[in-house]
């Protein structure tokens, strides 16, 4: 299958910080892009859906101002956590998707932490 | 919105056969799916059911869909412990482009 590389896979910041997330289709074109969050033993919940050259969709609930979402070519997408808090602390998933597949092609998951 | 649940957790015995079951309230999915996540790591998708079957196997997996109940099942045959994970059901919708909606999680536990 197709590979997605999602970098950092781990990540610690201070209160107050930004940090960014870098979510690759390594051998594919994506036209779009997906963000999910995922609590400790909980169900992945999907923050935005990102298309390239566009801006992104949020999900209710989900503060555009504090996630921003970058996609800004065919192979990347970022994801940017402004001013972190310890309850951002999280593990966030992306998945790739050309449109035209049965399956999106998920990253190995960024674990962030707030300290 | 779309609620999907699956049970907290299953444990079962090495060489037995898990069922892990789904339920789910949109009738309007397109696929659903079968993922694996292994402790902190992403995502390994498993199989997949197009919404207008009832059944498909993929060597030790087999799905099975009820559309009427609204209830997806994935049963592993010859559990082995590196089976130990928990498995998620997901489904996508037309026009969503493979966005997903996850259920709650399944831990399965594989025992000696």
């Amino acid at each position: 299958g197709a590979v997605v590389s999602q970098h950092p896979s781990r990540v610690i910041c201070k209160s107050g910080t930004s940090v960014k997330i870098e979510c690759r289709s390594l051998d594919f074109q994506a036209t779009t892009m997906f963000w999910y969050r995922q609590f400790p033993k909980q169900s992945l919940m999907l923050m935005a859906t990102s298309n390239e050259g566009s801006k992104a969709t949020y999900e209710q609930g989900v503060e555009k101002d504090k996630f921003l979402i970058n996609h800004a070519s065919l192979t990347l997408s970022t994801l940017t956590v402004t001013s972190a808090h310890p309850e951002d602390s999280s593990f966030y998933i992306c998945s790739a998707s050309t449109g035209r597949d049965t399956e999106a092609f998920f990253g190995q998951g960024t674990r962030l932490t707030v300290v | 919105g779309e609620d999907v649940e699956q049970s907290l957790f299953l444990s079962v015995r090495e060489g037995d056969s898990s069922v892990i079951n789904c339920t789910y309230t949109d009738s309007s999915s397109t696929y659903l799916y079968w993922y694996k996540q292994e402790p902190g790591a992403g995502l390994q998708l498993l199989t997949y059911i197009f919404s207008n079957m009832d059944m498909k196997q993929d060597q030790r997996l087999t799905v099975l869909l009820n559309k009427k109940d609204k209830h997806l099942s994935l049963r592993i045959a010859d559990t082995q412990t590196g089976d130990s994970a928990i498995y998620f059901c997901a489904e996508s919708f037309t026009g969503g482009g493979n966005k997903l909606t996850f259920g709650t999680g399944t831990q399965l536990k594989v025992e000696l």
